[in-house]
């Protein structure tokens, strides 16, 4: 695709309820990452992909935070037994790495919007 | 304290006017800082990038970096309702594999 997507936009789920949240990276980016957004405030780093590798996942704030990306492309962040903390803005973002991590633009999708009730 | 800073605003001029978002970060191992814009319920898009101390430019956008006082800002001339979206600087270092974003200032450009 065109550019960076994610599914569900919008995600409502009971307290206590897992939820399974899409990114699909623009083809051919090796990086992908995850970021939680809080109301009125920049991104938080969660987790970080190589192709399959997660290499860094030192911001994913519980064990019941988990990431995948098993084949390299699409990758799905899961949250088991949601709290109401949880209930964010979730973004994904990929890149390439020629030249090094920061050399590269990072390319955002649009989030998914989790509300935890 | 958080590895970068930025004032929230929220930040409202008229149009054409010049606006300036600043940010500071705390750790002089930080190599790169970019600034994005956030247009509300989208994700960022990256409008300035640069690893050097400095000026930027790039059409009416001017990124300048001070990394003497750990202090980055990016200027908006002849400001346009267009422009009206939160900006969030983000900084990042080699030696990690995060990027560092600041809390964002909410820019609203009046016609």
């Amino acid at each position: 695709g065109a550019g960076v997507s994610q599914s569900p936009r919008y995600k409502v789920a009971k307290r206590g309820q897992d939820v399974a949240l899409r990114c699909d990276p623009i083809s051919g980016h090796v990086s992908l990452f995850w970021y939680q957004q809080a109301l009125g405030q920049g991104p938080e780093f969660l987790t970080y992909f190589q192709n399959e590798a997660q290499l860094d996942k030192s911001g994913l704030p519980s064990d019941r935070f988990f990431a995948e990306r098993p084949e390299g492309s699409v990758s799905t962040l899961k949250i088991q037994r949601t709290q109401q903390e949880d209930s964010a803005v979730y973004l994904c973002a990929s890149s390439t790495v020629r030249g090094g991590l920061g050399n590269q633009p990072q390319h955002f999708g649009d989030g998914t919007r989790l509300s935890i009730l | 304290q958080k590895e970068v800073e930025q004032d929230p605003g929220p930040l409202s001029v008229p149009e054409g006017a010049i606006v300036s978002l600043n940010c500071t970060y705390s750790n002089s191992a930080f190599q790169y800082f970019m600034w994005y814009r956030q247009y509300s319920r989208k994700g960022p898009e990256l409008l300035m990038y640069t690893y050097s101390s400095g000026n930027k430019e790039d059409g009416r956008f001017t990124a300048q970096v001070d990394k003497s006082s750990k202090y980055i800002s990016l200027f908006i001339r002849d400001s346009q309702p267009s422009d009206s979206a939160t900006y969030l600087c983000a900084i990042f270092s080699n030696t990690g594999n995060q990027f560092y974003f600041g809390t964002g200032t909410s820019l609203t450009v009046i016609p």
